[in-house]
């Protein structure tokens, strides 16, 4: 079983739709990492988060440490927000992190 | 600020061949890694250093050498290219240690092994 379970794997939405995306780990850890690729292009970090929630213009993510799970929503989605959405965790103690493989997000107009 | 800098974008090696993946960040940022990322599959971690001089294998560090003789430059080295390395490369740094601050990827180089 992977540390960091991701789903859905693939994800189909409308414009306007409301988005969840759901990130399980097995392990203790210190943060975690929700980051988006794009196709063809690079990784960039949208969020790190220890607890609580955070909210970055139409994105939230949140962190229940107890449960071992986080959620990463997209509020009035658009197709710009197409891209694969990645969950990474640094494990308490360590310097490594664990990616999830991803949820790949298709937003039709 | 150019951030975090990857050489080349694309590359052809032959079985055999060596050649070094390029890293370099202007950020001062302590913290440096080097993940692949294979279909189907997260990333995983090939080598990472702390600072300059510091360098640790991560998963998957069988066929690759690091060094970091600056904290600028963590360059990646492929001794003996082999098919299995086909794949996608990224660079990543980080100010400090991982959990308290984020990442910043390079833009990936893929390289093909024939």
């Amino acid at each position: 079983k992977n540390e960091v379970e991701q789903s859905p794997q693939n994800l189909t939405a409308q414009e306007g739709e409301f988005i969840t995306i759901n990130c399980s780990y097995s392990v203790g850890i210190s943060a975690l990492h929700w980051l988006q690729q794009h196709p063809g292009g690079g990784i960039v970090s949208l969020f790190m988060l220890s607890s609580g929630k955070k909210k970055h213009g139409r994105l939230i993510a949140t962190i229940n440490i107890q449960e071992k799970h986080s959620s990463l929503h997209i509020t009035a989605s658009h197709p710009r927000d197409s891209a694969v959405y990645i969950c990474a965790v640094r494990t308490r103690g360590y310097q490594k992190v664990t990616f999830g493989t991803g949820t790949k997000l298709q937003v039709i107009p | 600020n150019a951030g975090v800098t990857q050489t080349p974008k694309f590359q052809v090696l032959k079985t055999g061949q060596s050649m070094t993946l390029q890293c370099a960040q202007d950020m001062n940022h302590e913290y440096m890694s080097w993940y692949r990322q294979d279909p189907g599959m997260g990333l995983r971690l090939i080598h990472y250093s702390v600072g300059a001089g510091i360098t640790d294998q991560g998963e998957v560090p069988n066929g690759y050498n690091v060094s970091r003789s600056t904290t600028e430059d963590f360059p990646l080295r492929l001794l003996s290219a082999a098919p299995s390395q086909t794949s996608v490369y990224f660079c990543a740094s980080s100010q400090g240690t991982v959990d308290n601050s984020p990442l910043h990827f390079g833009n990936g180089t893929r390289l093909t092994v024939t």
